[in-house]
């Protein structure tokens, strides 16, 4: 079955510090698509990245990086200087090519960052 | 472009009431999900419809709860009659495609059952 844990529960930092998410998933699928959202203090949630099982490469987007690693089952999120704006709740996702559409969240790691 | 957009934002009633959560899904999504997120239990997948037909009901608490798809626009999330333990922030979700794609979510409908 899969599952996804995200052992941070919650993470504080000073304003401009680096900081790194936690994601490690379980799946026996082969093919399976991995994904970050936030929801930020208004409550939505919004679609960050999608990665899928067959590409390992890192990807950076601005202050945002990513890191897969299929040897770890990881995918672990990193925000350089980090900024107040910055401050959400995030969470970690699988969806499985087996797994009938579903996409299984894990329990979310609240971030504070202050100023 | 509009995203998905649910109405009510917020919706106070008392315990045996009836409660419609409403849903309009991004033009052109044919998969449309519906989440419940608590403290306890965080994100639950509650039913999915892929071109406009019930897939997966599984994640439906109980049977007060249910869930129609008329047509490619709407979908409705009813619990009747409504109880405290209800009480949660409701997701719709759509998306593209399959398993692969990313679903996209509406701001949520805040259920406060008293």
């Amino acid at each position: 079955a899969q599952k996804v844990t995200q052992a941070q529960t919650e993470i504080s930092v000073v304003e401009k510090e680096d900081v790194t998410l936690d994601c490690v998933y379980e799946t026996r699928d082969t093919t399976y698509y991995l994904f970050w959202y936030k929801q930020p203090p208004s409550g939505e949630l919004v679609f960050l990245i999608r990665r899928n099982s067959f590409d390992e490469q890192n990807e950076i987007s601005g202050r945002y990086s990513w890191n897969f690693q299929k040897s770890t089952s990881s995918f672990n999120f990193t925000i350089t200087a980090s900024q107040v704006v910055d401050s959400a709740v995030y969470f970690c996702a699988l969806s499985e090519y087996q797994g009938a559409q579903k996409l299984v969240f894990g329990q979310g790691t609240r971030l504070t960052i202050n100023p | 472009d509009a995203g998905v957009i649910q109405s009510p934002r917020h919706e106070v009633t008392e315990m045996g009431q009836e409660v419609t959560l409403r849903c309009k899904p991004i033009s052109g999504h044919d998969y449309l999900f519906w989440y419940r997120q608590t403290m306890m239990r965080g994100l639950e997948l509650l039913i999915y419809f892929n071109n406009n037909v019930p897939i997966d009901d599984s994640g439906m608490p109980e049977d007060r709860f249910s869930a129609k798809m008329p047509n490619a626009s709407f979908s409705t999330l009813k619990i009747q009659p409504s109880e405290p333990r209800d009480s949660a922030v409701y997701f719709c979700a759509s998306s593209f495609g399959g398993f692969e794609q990313p679903q996209h979510f509406g701001d949520g409908t805040r259920l406060s059952i008293l």
